[in-house]
């Protein structure tokens, strides 16, 4: 066990929908970075908070969007879901430390129909 | 831009055998350098690490090779065993305020008892 959770553990939904994926961070870890994982694309760098702040974007659709509140959990939201948003979204703690060892959750697994 | 490529995608070996995977990295400034093994359906796990001011380290059956001046790192696992089978991703990064990874496209290592 990592320490990070997510919530929830799958997701299905239809075309054109919303959602909303939870992540809390492992215990004094100020980083969450979020990541895309599907099959033909590996794992992909979306986003990442620090301390309740953006610090990078990756390839990060216009319809997702994320937040880190004052407690450190982040979440991820998807909008105007497509049947290729079906992916595994992983979220990853770090203490934002120089070398940002990263931990990651358990995953969402979303599935879009 | 930032890129890992890694290589075999996929390797067999039978259990006792060793295994070696390779990855080659594009940004110069990178410094870190992990790896995940990933079983099917379940999240990432760090199982070693190397920073660019170390060339080598050992970790039990897992050892970790880089290169600076070629970007380029392995990992090498030795005396196999059918645990060991599942997906190993490399990936790289920055020291900077952002630790995003960049991961390669993964490596399916099946161990044949």
């Amino acid at each position: 066990d990592s320490g990070v959770t997510q919530t929830p553990k799958h997701l299905i939904t239809a075309t054109g929908q919303r959602v909303t994926l939870r992540c809390s961070p492992r215990s004094g870890d100020l980083s969450v970075y979020w990541y895309q994982q599907s099959l033909d694309q590996g794992l992909q760098f979306l986003i990442q908070y620090y301390n309740g702040e953006e610090r990078a974007k990756g390839n990060i659709l216009e319809r997702f969007s994320a937040q880190q509140f004052p407690d450190l959990h982040s979440e991820l939201n998807l909008s105007s879901l497509e049947l290729g948003d079906s992916a595994l979204y992983f979220c990853a703690s770090s203490g934002g430390g120089s070398y940002n060892e990263q931990f990651f959750g358990p995953g969402t697994r979303l599935t879009v129909l | 831009g930032e890129n890992v490529e890694q290589h075999p995608s996929t390797l067999s070996v039978q259990e006792g055998d060793s295994a070696v995977i390779k990855c080659t990295y594009s940004d110069s400034a990178s410094n870190y350098f992990p790896w995940y093994k990933q079983e099917l359906g379940k999240r990432p796990q760090l199982i070693i690490d190397i920073r660019s001011n170390v060339g080598e380290k050992k970790d039990q059956r897992i050892a970790v090779t880089l290169n600076k001046t070629a970007k380029h790192f392995s990992l090498h696992i030795t005396e196999t065993q059918p645990e060991d089978s599942a997906v190993y991703f490399c990936a790289a990064s920055k020291r900077s305020n952002t630790g995003k990874l960049i991961f390669g496209q993964g490596t399916t290592l099946q161990v044949k008892p």
